[in-house]
């Protein structure tokens, strides 16, 4: 059985720095072919991918971020992380970590539940 | 960047009516993934792979496209099928979501 979860700091303030953990269960991030990724969604608004690891830690971030993202594993624990560099209000929304077997035509196929950040002063 | 662009933005269809959600890509991507999202919940895998539903998906649905032009069809719409449906696209990085289709029941 298959399971995410993520976890954060709640509340953070603008220019801090944000760190994600995506703890999960049922696969491991040292199998050939899976990746996990972060994707965010501020309220009321659509889903925006942000980072992903796999299995041979290579990565890739999306480049409206600019430099403010570094997304790592700890496969002996079963845990990603991602951490978002100088923060600003435009930052607060649910981040959800996601599975993915990187196969041609393969989805995000697991998701967490999410979790709530919120940026403010 | 590979743009995904929703249409309808927002659409209201009667039960029983055949429902078209299209997703138009700025490139040719290999396939398309549909996420279906219920207010306050994470969104659901619905369709992967262009055209294979997700388990327990009720096969009124339906995923068909190639190259640039992707749709999801509901043959008979239902009352539990009200949600905003997202394309999303993993042929390269970085990956993309279409801005989303809201489906309101009329």
């Amino acid at each position: 059985q298959v399971t995410l979860k993520e976890s954060g700091p709640g509340i953070l303030q603008p220019s801090q720095t944000l760190s994600l953990t995506c703890s999960f269960s049922g696969f491991s991030l040292s199998t050939s072919g899976i990746c996990v990724s972060w994707i965010r969604q501020p309220s009321g608004k659509g889903l925006e991918w942000l980072a992903t690891i796999c299995w041979e830690d290579s990565k890739g971030y999306n480049p409206s971020l600019k430099n403010r993202l570094t997304i790592s594993k700890d496969t002996s624990n079963n845990q990603a992380f991602l951490k978002i560099t100088s923060v600003d209000t435009a930052d607060t929304a649910i981040y959800y970590c996601a599975r993915r077997v990187r196969l041609p035509g393969s989805p995000f196929d697991y998701w967490g539940q999410g979790v709530m950040v919120t940026v403010s002063s | 960047e590979i743009v995904l662009t929703q249409s309808p933005t927002t659409m209201a269809a009667s039960p029983g009516e055949k429902v078209t959600l299209n997703c138009l890509a700025s490139s040719s991507v290999s396939y398309m993934n549909w996420y279906q999202q219920k207010s306050g919940a994470s969104p659901k895998l619905w369709i992967y792979g262009t055209s294979n539903l997700a388990s327990g998906v009720p096969n009124r649905f339906s995923g068909s496209g190639s190259g640039t032009s992707y749709s999801l069809t509901i043959s008979s719409m239902e009352a539990e099928d009200v949600a905003t449906y997202y394309c999303l696209q993993l042929s390269s990085y970085p990956y993309t979501f279409g801005a989303g289709t809201k489906l309101e029941l009329k």
